[in-house]
Protein backbone atom coordinates (compact mmCIF):
# COMPACT_ATOMS: atom_id res chain seq x y z
CA UNK A 1 0.00 0.00 0.00
CA UNK A 2 1.26 3.46 -1.01
CA UNK A 3 2.19 5.66 2.17
CA UNK A 4 2.56 9.21 -0.12
CA UNK A 5 0.28 10.09 -2.63
CA UNK A 6 1.32 12.40 -5.47
CA UNK A 7 -0.93 15.45 -6.53
CA UNK A 8 -1.61 16.04 -9.03
CA UNK A 9 -1.47 13.02 -11.12
CA UNK A 10 0.07 14.82 -14.11
CA UNK A 11 1.12 18.51 -14.97
CA UNK A 12 1.84 20.66 -17.82
CA UNK A 13 3.39 24.00 -18.16
CA UNK A 14 5.17 26.33 -20.57
CA UNK A 15 8.74 26.55 -19.92
CA UNK A 16 9.99 29.32 -17.75
CA UNK A 17 7.04 28.70 -15.42
CA UNK A 18 7.42 27.05 -12.13
CA UNK A 19 6.01 23.71 -11.15
CA UNK A 20 4.23 23.00 -7.70
CA UNK A 21 3.88 19.05 -7.13
CA UNK A 22 2.50 17.82 -4.03
CA UNK A 23 3.02 14.59 -1.64
CA UNK A 24 0.60 13.41 0.83
CA UNK A 25 1.02 10.43 3.54
CA UNK A 26 -0.83 8.92 6.19
CA UNK A 27 1.66 7.94 9.22
CA UNK A 28 3.87 9.39 11.03
CA UNK A 29 7.58 9.65 8.94
CA UNK A 30 11.50 9.64 9.57
CA UNK A 31 11.93 11.85 6.52
CA UNK A 32 10.88 12.34 2.99
CA UNK A 33 12.39 12.41 -0.41
CA UNK A 34 12.04 12.89 -4.24
CA UNK A 35 12.81 11.22 -7.00
CA UNK A 36 13.06 12.02 -10.71
CA UNK A 37 12.46 9.44 -13.34
CA UNK A 38 13.57 10.64 -17.22
CA UNK A 39 11.35 7.84 -19.57
CA UNK A 40 13.30 4.59 -19.91
CA UNK A 41 15.54 5.17 -16.74
CA UNK A 42 15.70 4.30 -13.34
CA UNK A 43 14.86 6.80 -10.40
CA UNK A 44 17.05 9.32 -9.87
CA UNK A 45 17.50 11.29 -6.05
CA UNK A 46 17.01 14.90 -5.72
CA UNK A 47 16.51 15.54 -2.13
CA UNK A 48 16.13 14.10 1.06
CA UNK A 49 14.11 16.47 4.37
CA UNK A 50 14.07 15.12 7.78
CA UNK A 51 11.04 15.27 9.74
CA UNK A 52 12.34 18.31 11.91
CA UNK A 53 12.82 20.03 9.13
CA UNK A 54 10.43 22.16 7.54
CA UNK A 55 12.18 23.64 4.18
CA UNK A 56 14.96 22.50 2.14
CA UNK A 57 16.61 23.74 -0.99
CA UNK A 58 18.84 22.43 -3.85
CA UNK A 59 19.54 24.68 -6.64
CA UNK A 60 16.05 24.83 -8.76
CA UNK A 61 14.60 22.43 -6.00
CA UNK A 62 12.81 23.73 -3.06
CA UNK A 63 11.04 21.16 -1.03
CA UNK A 64 8.79 21.99 2.15
CA UNK A 65 7.58 19.59 4.47
CA UNK A 66 4.85 20.42 7.09
CA UNK A 67 3.89 17.19 9.70
CA UNK A 68 0.98 19.03 10.93
CA UNK A 69 -0.56 18.27 7.66
CA UNK A 70 1.11 15.29 6.37
CA UNK A 71 2.39 17.12 3.48
CA UNK A 72 5.28 17.91 1.21
CA UNK A 73 5.76 19.92 -2.08
CA UNK A 74 8.32 20.46 -4.72
CA UNK A 75 8.66 23.69 -6.26
CA UNK A 76 10.64 23.43 -9.34
CA UNK A 77 11.34 27.34 -10.47
CA UNK A 78 12.13 28.62 -14.06
CA UNK A 79 11.40 25.41 -15.91
CA UNK A 80 13.13 23.81 -18.40
CA UNK A 81 12.11 21.19 -20.80
CA UNK A 82 14.68 19.22 -19.45
CA UNK A 83 12.68 18.84 -16.26
CA UNK A 84 10.29 16.79 -17.76
CA UNK A 85 10.07 13.51 -16.39
CA UNK A 86 7.89 11.65 -13.46
CA UNK A 87 8.70 12.73 -9.61
CA UNK A 88 7.97 10.83 -7.00
CA UNK A 89 7.82 11.34 -3.19
CA UNK A 90 9.09 8.37 -1.25
CA UNK A 91 8.56 8.39 2.99
CA UNK A 92 10.70 6.55 5.35
CA UNK A 93 8.86 5.92 9.07
CA UNK A 94 12.03 4.30 11.20
CA UNK A 95 15.12 3.97 10.92
CA UNK A 96 14.82 0.12 10.12
CA UNK A 97 11.92 0.75 8.07
CA UNK A 98 12.45 0.89 3.74
CA UNK A 99 11.24 3.59 1.70
CA UNK A 100 7.56 3.66 0.71
CA UNK A 101 6.99 5.33 -3.01
CA UNK A 102 3.76 6.58 -4.48
CA UNK A 103 2.52 6.45 -7.70
CA UNK A 104 4.19 9.54 -9.41
CA UNK A 105 3.84 12.85 -10.93
CA UNK A 106 4.13 13.21 -14.52
CA UNK A 107 5.56 16.77 -16.04
CA UNK A 108 5.71 18.25 -18.94
CA UNK A 109 7.68 21.03 -19.74
CA UNK A 110 6.29 22.70 -23.12
CA UNK A 111 9.24 24.74 -25.01
CA UNK B 1 30.99 5.48 -13.95
CA UNK B 2 30.14 3.71 -10.07
CA UNK B 3 26.14 2.98 -10.44
CA UNK B 4 24.29 -0.35 -10.59
CA UNK B 5 23.80 -2.15 -14.06
CA UNK B 6 21.31 -4.38 -14.22
CA UNK B 7 21.31 -7.11 -17.08
CA UNK B 8 19.39 -7.97 -19.22
CA UNK B 9 17.87 -4.70 -20.18
CA UNK B 10 14.47 -6.37 -21.36
CA UNK B 11 13.34 -9.76 -21.83
CA UNK B 12 10.45 -11.49 -23.52
CA UNK B 13 10.05 -14.94 -21.51
CA UNK B 14 7.42 -17.66 -21.72
CA UNK B 15 5.50 -18.47 -18.83
CA UNK B 16 6.53 -21.54 -16.75
CA UNK B 17 10.18 -20.85 -17.53
CA UNK B 18 12.98 -20.12 -14.92
CA UNK B 19 14.54 -16.13 -14.86
CA UNK B 20 17.58 -14.64 -13.06
CA UNK B 21 17.47 -11.03 -13.08
CA UNK B 22 20.85 -9.49 -12.66
CA UNK B 23 22.23 -6.33 -10.77
CA UNK B 24 25.73 -5.26 -9.74
CA UNK B 25 27.05 -2.16 -7.97
CA UNK B 26 30.62 -1.02 -7.39
CA UNK B 27 29.57 1.45 -4.39
CA UNK B 28 30.34 -0.76 -2.15
CA UNK B 29 26.89 -0.01 -0.71
CA UNK B 30 25.84 -2.28 2.19
CA UNK B 31 21.99 -2.51 1.23
CA UNK B 32 20.22 -3.62 -2.16
CA UNK B 33 16.43 -3.51 -3.63
CA UNK B 34 14.58 -4.91 -6.27
CA UNK B 35 11.17 -2.97 -7.01
CA UNK B 36 8.59 -3.77 -9.68
CA UNK B 37 6.51 -0.65 -11.76
CA UNK B 38 3.65 -0.94 -12.93
CA UNK B 39 1.20 1.67 -14.63
CA UNK B 40 -0.95 3.10 -12.11
CA UNK B 41 0.75 1.18 -9.04
CA UNK B 42 3.80 3.21 -8.97
CA UNK B 43 7.05 1.18 -7.27
CA UNK B 44 6.74 -1.80 -5.00
CA UNK B 45 9.35 -3.72 -2.63
CA UNK B 46 9.56 -7.04 -4.02
CA UNK B 47 13.06 -8.37 -1.68
CA UNK B 48 15.72 -6.82 0.21
CA UNK B 49 19.40 -7.17 1.67
CA UNK B 50 20.50 -4.87 4.63
CA UNK B 51 23.60 -6.23 4.14
CA UNK B 52 25.60 -9.54 2.63
CA UNK B 53 24.60 -12.93 3.80
CA UNK B 54 20.93 -11.54 4.99
CA UNK B 55 17.81 -11.03 2.86
CA UNK B 56 14.15 -9.83 3.74
CA UNK B 57 10.58 -9.49 2.19
CA UNK B 58 8.89 -6.62 0.76
CA UNK B 59 5.88 -5.74 -0.10
CA UNK B 60 4.71 -8.38 -2.85
CA UNK B 61 7.83 -10.69 -2.49
CA UNK B 62 5.28 -13.98 -4.01
CA UNK B 63 7.17 -15.86 -6.72
CA UNK B 64 10.66 -14.26 -6.32
CA UNK B 65 13.12 -15.03 -4.38
CA UNK B 66 16.99 -13.39 -3.80
CA UNK B 67 20.26 -14.25 -2.56
CA UNK B 68 23.20 -12.02 -1.49
CA UNK B 69 26.15 -13.43 -1.53
CA UNK B 70 28.61 -10.99 -1.86
CA UNK B 71 27.93 -6.57 -1.14
CA UNK B 72 28.19 -6.11 -5.29
CA UNK B 73 25.47 -8.76 -6.39
CA UNK B 74 21.96 -9.15 -5.91
CA UNK B 75 19.94 -11.24 -8.20
CA UNK B 76 16.37 -11.86 -8.44
CA UNK B 77 14.89 -15.56 -9.84
CA UNK B 78 11.20 -16.25 -10.85
CA UNK B 79 11.01 -19.49 -10.45
CA UNK B 80 8.66 -20.35 -12.51
CA UNK B 81 7.36 -17.02 -14.35
CA UNK B 82 3.78 -16.47 -14.85
CA UNK B 83 2.22 -13.32 -17.25
CA UNK B 84 1.29 -11.35 -14.15
CA UNK B 85 4.95 -10.49 -13.20
CA UNK B 86 5.06 -9.08 -16.69
CA UNK B 87 6.54 -5.44 -15.25
CA UNK B 88 9.79 -3.49 -15.36
CA UNK B 89 12.06 -4.77 -12.29
CA UNK B 90 14.68 -1.83 -10.78
CA UNK B 91 17.54 -2.69 -8.77
CA UNK B 92 18.39 -0.37 -6.28
CA UNK B 93 20.88 -0.19 -3.73
CA UNK B 94 21.59 2.72 -0.41
CA UNK B 95 25.01 3.18 1.50
CA UNK B 96 23.06 1.43 4.92
CA UNK B 97 19.81 -0.15 5.43
CA UNK B 98 17.11 2.04 6.39
CA UNK B 99 15.43 5.42 4.84
CA UNK B 100 18.47 6.25 3.45
CA UNK B 101 18.45 7.50 -0.59
CA UNK B 102 18.72 4.89 -3.15
CA UNK B 103 20.65 4.65 -6.25
CA UNK B 104 18.84 2.85 -9.07
CA UNK B 105 20.03 1.41 -12.00
CA UNK B 106 17.96 1.66 -15.47
CA UNK B 107 15.53 -1.39 -15.14
CA UNK B 108 15.11 -4.53 -17.12
CA UNK B 109 12.19 -4.85 -19.03
CA UNK B 110 10.09 -8.20 -18.43
CA UNK B 111 7.12 -9.48 -20.85
CA UNK B 112 6.00 -12.78 -19.75
CA UNK B 113 3.69 -14.39 -23.00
Amino acid sequence: SQQGEEDPQALSIQEGENATMNCSYKTSINNLQWYRQNSGRGLVHLILIRSNEREKHSGRLRVTLDTSKKSSSLLITASRAADTASYFCATGRGANSKLTFGKGITLSVRP
Amino acid sequence: IAGITQAPTSQILAAGRRMTLRCTQDMRHNAMYWYRQDLGLGLRLIHYSNTAGTTGKGEVPDGYSVSRANTDDFPLTLASAVPSQTSVYFCASSEMAGNQPQHFGDGTRLSIL
